[in-house]
């Protein structure tokens, strides 16, 4: 079974300052996707980032980005330019590529993060 | 194009009573899943439904059960619900399809959910 851990449970960061906010997870698979959701106080889960483990290229959505290192099993967020409205609950996401495992995701523990004016 | 849609969105029920949930995916999306969120044990998968039928089912007892209709709406039904089944339960959908097209179609979609609380 996959397990999905992020060991950051809060972070904080001053306005257009960036933070960095860390996942780590334990698969047998090689092929995967992982993904960045957002849980703002409204609790609908919004997509930030998503990568396909295939891909060595990191993915990059405007002032998000990841960095994923795929030997370490690890897959952090990096946002820039931190906005007030970036403050969120951020969960880190695993899913199966494989044939038949349909659209299961494994989530992690969750970061909060506070954006200070 | 309308989201995810999840009604009601608050619910107050009592030990014992049953419960209903409703999901409606964004169209077209014929993948339908649900999860349950607390604060103890996070974001738990439930189970998913594609094209009317059970496809993955996460650890949950028999008390939990959902189905598909024929237009992807999905109803998730709690029987004699405990303390504990107070959540956040959240309905996501997929536009998940053919395998040729799966790689461009594996994001989910989430509605704000129906907050239950079980008194």
């Amino acid at each position: 079974a996959q397990t999905v851990t992020q060991s950051q449970p809060e972070m904080s960061v001053q306005e257009a300052e960036t933070v960095t906010l860390s996942c780590t997870y334990d698969t047998s698979e090689s092929d995967y996707y992982l993904f960045w959701y957002k849980q703002p106080p409204s609790r609908q889960m919004i997509l930030v980032i998503r990568q396909e483990a295939y891909k060595q290229q990191n993915a990059t959505e405007n002032r998000f980005s990841v960095n994923f290192q795929k030997a370490a099993k690890s897959f952090s967020l990096k946002i820039s330019d931190s906005q007030l409205g970036d403050a969120a609950m951020y969960f880190c996401a695993y899913r199966s590529a494989r044939r038949g495992s349909g659209s299961r995701l494994t989530f992690g523990e969750g970061t909060q993060l506070t954006v200070n004016p | 194009k309308a989201g995810v849609t999840q009604t009601p969105r608050y619910l107050i029920k009592t030990r014992g009573q049953q419960v209903t949930l409703s999901c409606s995916p964004i169209s077209g999306h014929r993948s339908v899943s649900w999860y349950q969120q607390t604060p103890g044990q996070g974001l738990q998968f439930l189970f998913e439904y594609f094209s009317e039928t059970q496809r993955n089912k996460g650890n949950f007892p028999g008390r939990f059960s959902g189905r598909q209709f024929s237009n992807s709406r999905s109803e998730m039904n709690v029987s004699t619900l405990e303390l504990g089944d107070s959540a956040l339960y959240l309905c996501a959908s997929s536009p998940e399809g053919l395998r040729q097209l799966w790689a461009a179609n594996e994001k989910l979609f989430f509605g704000s959910g129906t907050q239950l609380s079980v008194l």
